[in-house]
Formats: C-alpha cells, structure tokens, sequence
C-alpha cells in the first residue's frame, strides 16, 4: 500500500513564529494535497501540487506557502504562524488519474499558542 | 460554496443495523466518487469508489450513484463496533480538483 510520511507528528509552536510541516510519499505520485481538518469544517484544501516544482492554491491558502521540491517531498509552512492556524494537518498523495484514490498520512497536529 | 454536502452529520446504529450515509454534489463536472474513512487519530483511508450510476457492492458496503441527481449514499449492512468512524464522501472533477464533504460521524453501538 502506499506510504505517506508526516513530520512532525505534533507540534506546539508560539505566535509569530515559522513552522514547517514535511511530507514524503514512496509511490511516485504526480499529485500531492496539503488539508487541515477541523470539527464542523471536514478537509479543507490548502495547497496541492501537480509535480515537482510546481505549487496550486487550494480552497483556503491564506497564511500558508507549500514547496515541492521533489516528486517526493511536499512542505507546508506557515511563515507567521497564528492562534487560528490550529488544526490538524493531513498530507495526502494520488496518481494523475482521476479515478485514482488519495492516500493520506497519519497528520500533524499543530498548537499556535 | 460547500460543493459537496453530507447527511445526517452523525448517526448511532447498534450492533448488526445497517447505517447509512448521503450525499449531494453542485456540480454536474463531478465524474468520479469516493468514500473514504477515518478511524479517530488517523487521517483518512479510502474505502470505495464508484463511477457509474447503480449500485456497486463490496462485502458489507454498497454505494449508490445518481448522476442525474447529482446524488451519492453508502449504506452499510451489519454494521460492527469496529465500523465506528468519520465517513467523508469526496467528488472529483476532470481537472483533477477534489472536494471532500464535512463527513458523518458513525457509532456502533454493541
């Protein structure tokens, strides 16, 4: 099955401050997703990225920037982080297909204090 | 604008019962279907896919699609304590956009 690594897998960070959340996938999938989830909001869509170097707003990128350097890694970074920023993170990953399921990693939890 | 809307937002269904999830999508550019599930402290998995209307069975899980409704449900038969989870439908569109609903919490109770 496809693998989808999160790092961290929790982390309190203080206002103003930058955090990185990093994303690998093993499957050499083209798309790759940012989502945060929180309650009465299911996944809302970040940022995605189609490929190496290239990066799409999604639904709510406001705050955030997401870097893809590779086919492998995705980054989501939150360049001033804020009280409202906390949420948990999913990384999700999926062929070009679009009959292709996403596979998501396990989330990062994320407190901005 | 919510693109993908769910129902009811939680059910409870005792052990053996059949559940069962809605689903209702605003745009008619929305070709393929997904039910994903998450287990608590987990991210999502996917569970079943259709693409055609009808029914499309799986063991204990059948979905059903209607195209011209814009309408989709999972209906779950003999429902387990192991079932219990967030069910989130999720639409996506020949430009490779994905639109997940707000997803419905489900409880099995034994």
């Amino acid at each position: 099955e496809a693998a989808v690594t999160q790092s961290p897998r929790n982390k309190v960070a203080v206002t103003g401050g930058k955090v990185t959340l990093s994303c690998n996938q093993t499957n050499n999938h083209n798309n790759m997703y940012w989502y945060r989830q929180d309650t009465g909001h299911g996944l809302r869509l970040i940022h995605y990225s189609y490929g190496a170097g290239s990066t799409e707003k999604g639904d709510i990128p406001d705050g955030y920037k997401a870097s893809r350097p590779s086919q492998e890694n995705f980054s989501l970074i939150l360049e001033l982080a804020t009280p409202s920023q906390t949420s948990v993170y999913f990384c999700a990953s999926g062929g070009h297909n679009s009959n292709e399921r996403l596979f998501f990693g396990h989330g990062t939890k994320l407190s901005v204090l | 604008q919510q693109k993908v809307q769910q129902s009811p937002e939680s059910l409870s269904v005792p052990e053996g019962g059949m559940a069962s999830f809605n689903c209702t999508s605003s745009d008619r550019n929305f070709q393929y279907f997904w039910w994903y599930r998450q287990h608590s402290g987990e991210g999502p998995k996917a569970l079943m896919s259709i693409f055609s209307d009808g029914d499309k069975k799986e063991g204990r899980f059948t979905a059903h699609l209607n195209k011209a409704s814009l309408h989709v449900s999972l209906h779950i038969r003999d429902s387990q304590p192991s079932d219990s989870a967030l069910y989130f439908c999720a639409a996506r569109n020949n430009n490779n956009r994905i639109f997940f609903g707000d997803g419905t919490q489900l409880v099995v109770k034994p």
